[in-house]
């Protein structure tokens, strides 16, 4: 199966700019993974699609200041102009067919605190 | 608005069954598929199962293949999720996921509250 890797964590004064990273497996170094954000207590919400050449898309509602890139098996969310609002754990996720079997993973979630 | 409003949840023995359901509205139901996702207490994300806009194609997590049944009816705009042999290891919040795409699994663009099942002796 997949293997999707975040930090545990990362922090970043009140209105600077923070970088999130979430690597892919070797064998899916090419797939396309998006990024949730979920803040306490409250459900899970889409931010954007990642693809492998930087390109992503946003959800509805998702503010300028949050952008996507990527290099090489690393896809990144950067959180510009941090805000109290920004307090939550961001989520990478990947869907794939393997051997036939269609599927979904997510990496194990980076916390991010604003100091 | 997309809205998805999941019910069903609560407090059941190991070897019990629960049927979760998601109410869906905001959105052309029978055009996107649908899933459910959960996340145990303290815990991260975790895909359960899937199934297409028309209802004919199903996927499911190999922890719950077997034992989980996701269904739909698209004439009330309603998502289930049967879960039957339930494991103290199915504890968690159930959420219910729209997906981007109508027939297979791509990425879930809105999601539910969710709805907690305690699976407990």
């Amino acid at each position: 199966l997949p293997v999707l890797t975040q930090p545990p964590s990362a922090s970043a004064l009140l209105g600077a700019s923070i970088k999130l990273t979430c690597t892919l497996s070797s064998d899916h170094s090419t797939y396309t993974i998006e990024w949730y954000q979920q803040r306490p207590g409250r459900s899970p919400q889409y931010i954007m699609k990642v693809k492998s050449d930087g390109s992503h898309s946003k959800g509805d509602g998702i503010p300028d200041r949050f952008m996507g890139s990527s290099s090489g098996a690393d896809r990144y969310l950067t959180l510009s102009n941090l805000q109290s609002d920004d307090e939550a754990e961001y989520h990478c996720g990947e869907s794939h067919t393997i051997d036939g079997q269609v599927g979904y993973v997510f990496g194990t979630g980076t916390k991010v605190t604003v100091l | 608005e997309v809205q998805l409003l999941e019910s069903g949840g609560g407090l059941v023995q190991p070897g019990g069954s629960l049927r979760l359901s998601c109410a869906a509205s905001g959105f052309t139901f029978s055009s996107y598929a649908m899933s459910w996702v959960r996340q145990a207490p303290g815990k991260g994300l975790e895909w359960v199962s899937t199934i297409s806009g028309s209802g004919t194609t199903t996927y499911y997590a190999d922890s719950v293949k077997g034992r989980f049944i996701i269904s739909r009816d698209n004439s009330k705009n309603t998502l289930c999720l049967q879960m039957n042999s339930l494991r103290a290891e199915d504890t968690a919040v159930y959420y219910c996921a729209k997906d981007e795409s109508g027939s297979g699994l791509s990425s879930f663009d809105y999601w539910g509250q969710g709805t907690l099942v305690t699976v407990s002796s």
